[in-house]
């Protein structure tokens, strides 16, 4: 089956500590995103990527890095820099272009504590 | 700076009442407007609309948007339990490569 999956799906971190948040789709997909969401709110874009070796920063990039080495994967890591890292985080993919088409994955919900 | 923004911030309804959403935007180069469902996890796709006044319909649910006007509504009639959920409003940009979401409607169905 095609999808995006995402994991951990609740994942707990001390203050101070970085964390990785892995992000896989087999859609064949050349863009993917990462969201944050936080309680009551919408979705603000984090980074996206359009191609492998390129990402950009979306409206809320401080305190987070990526990487897109494969097509397939878009890891997100939260950095001991992000004040207020606790917050549900989705990964989206989609063709190139064609944002609204994608599709989400599960989520993580990450607390730190 | 692109900004959608949706209201009421949350709702509570009996079932079989009507309830209309609302998102209004400010975006430099629009594309289309989503309406997404989303349930405590990752959000579902509803309707996507780019021409004005022509509405788009699924069962109980209705969308229109209005381009001069900048905003759209989503309608749910007859709404049941299972309509609870937050709807999330996006604006795409022209190149494709980004949506604006509005901050949610929190919409709860009382039996």
């Amino acid at each position: 089956d095609g999808g995006i999956t995402q994991s951990p799906k609740y994942l707990f971190r001390k203050e101070g500590q970085n964390v990785t948040l892995s992000c896989e789709q087999n859609l064949n997909h050349d863009a993917m995103y990462w969201y944050r969401q936080d309680p009551g709110q919408g979705l603000r874009l984090i980074y996206y990527s359009q191609i492998v070796n390129d990402f950009q920063k979306g409206d809320i990039a401080e305190g987070y890095s990526v990487s897109r080495e494969k097509k397939e994967s878009f890891p997100l890591t939260v950095t001991s820099a992000q004040k207020n890292p606790t917050a549900f985080y989705l990964c989206a993919s989609s063709r190139t272009g064609r944002v609204n088409e994608q599709f989400f994955g599960p989520g993580t919900r990450l607390t730190v504590l | 700076e692109d900004k959608v923004v949706q209201s009421p911030l949350s709702l509570v309804v009996h079932e079989g009442d009507t309830v209309t959403l609302n998102c209004s935007y400010e975006v430099t180069n629009f594309r289309s407007l989503l309406w997404y469902k989303q349930e405590k996890k990752a959000p579902t796709f509803l309707f996507m609309l780019t021409s004005s006044g022509i509405e788009k319909k699924s069962g109980r649910l209705s969308s229109i948007l209005d381009k001069k006007e900048l905003f759209s509504i989503l309608n749910i009639t007859a709404t049941q339990t299972g309509d609870s959920a937050v709807y999330l409003c996006a604006v795409e940009n022209n190149a494709g490569n980004m949506l604006t979401f509005g901050g949610g409607t929190r919409l709860m169905v009382k039996p």
